[in-house]
């Protein structure tokens, strides 16, 4: 039971233009959604996290948007570019008791310069 | 500081053989996941723990599968009498402890069986 589902599988995108992934999950005990960037033979980096608390967190050129109604989340990528190309996997867990973390499906994002 | 650290990074067994996979974690950090990622799959969780406790091994197969993590020394993630379908990338991650923080990974270890 897939308990985080996230689309598309893959993405293509020009430079310049925005990469969109979306993530949906059921456990509401989740309260930790992470995007993690992974490049071939290497693990995954965390790169942006958000808590339920907020609807929108921004680093940089990376913004997670976060519906806790409709249970959903997404990474937005804006101005990207070739070296984003990478698989992105969001993730979701609770923080208190077992804490492990559930992860998508991933997203192979290709930026085509 | 050095981040976490799994070896091998490459590791062939033939079916039935032993696989043995270490991870010692960052410094200052004592709860070790471990995670297997099978080819083009996102990463499935398979056991937590902490020194010398396995806190959670709801993802670990019923068979063959075994993980500790000692006081002293590396976890270590043990598989015996590898089968074909045991091919996978396998992450250790590591957190510290007083609160929840999210794990850093480490870079795999990938398990061919032959």
């Amino acid at each position: 039971q897939q308990q985080v589902k996230q689309s598309p599988q893959s993405l293509i995108v020009q430079k310049g233009g925005i990469s969109i992934i979306n993530c949906a999950y059921e456990n509401t005990a989740f309260d930790y959604f992470p995007w993690y960037q992974q490049f071939p033979g290497k693990g995954p980096a965390l790169l942006i996290a958000i808590r339920p608390d907020v609807s929108e967190k921004k680093e940089g050129r990376f913004t997670i948007s976060f519906n806790k109604s409709a249970k959903q989340f997404s990474l937005h990528i804006m101005d990207s570019q070739p070296g984003d190309s990478a698989t992105y996997f969001c993730a979701a867990s609770p923080t208190t008791g077992a804490n492990n973390l559930f992860f998508g499906t991933g997203t192979r994002l290709t930026v085509i310069p | 500081n050095a981040g976490v650290m799994q070896n091998p990074r490459h590791l062939v067994r033939r079916r039935g053989q032993e696989a043995r996979l270490r991870c010692s974690p960052m410094k200052g950090h004592s709860h070790v996941y471990w995670y297997r990622q099978l080819p083009e799959e996102g990463l499935k969780f398979m056991v937590y723990l902490q020194k010398e406790n396995i806190i959670d091994e709801s993802g670990m197969p019923k068979e063959r599968f075994s993980a500790e993590f000692p006081k002293e020394g590396p976890s270590i993630l043990r598989i015996q009498q590898v089968v074909r379908g045991d091919s996978a990338a396998y992450f250790c991650a590591s957190s510290r402890t007083g609160g929840w923080t999210p794990p850093a990974f480490g870079p795999g270890t990938r398990l061919t069986v032959t």
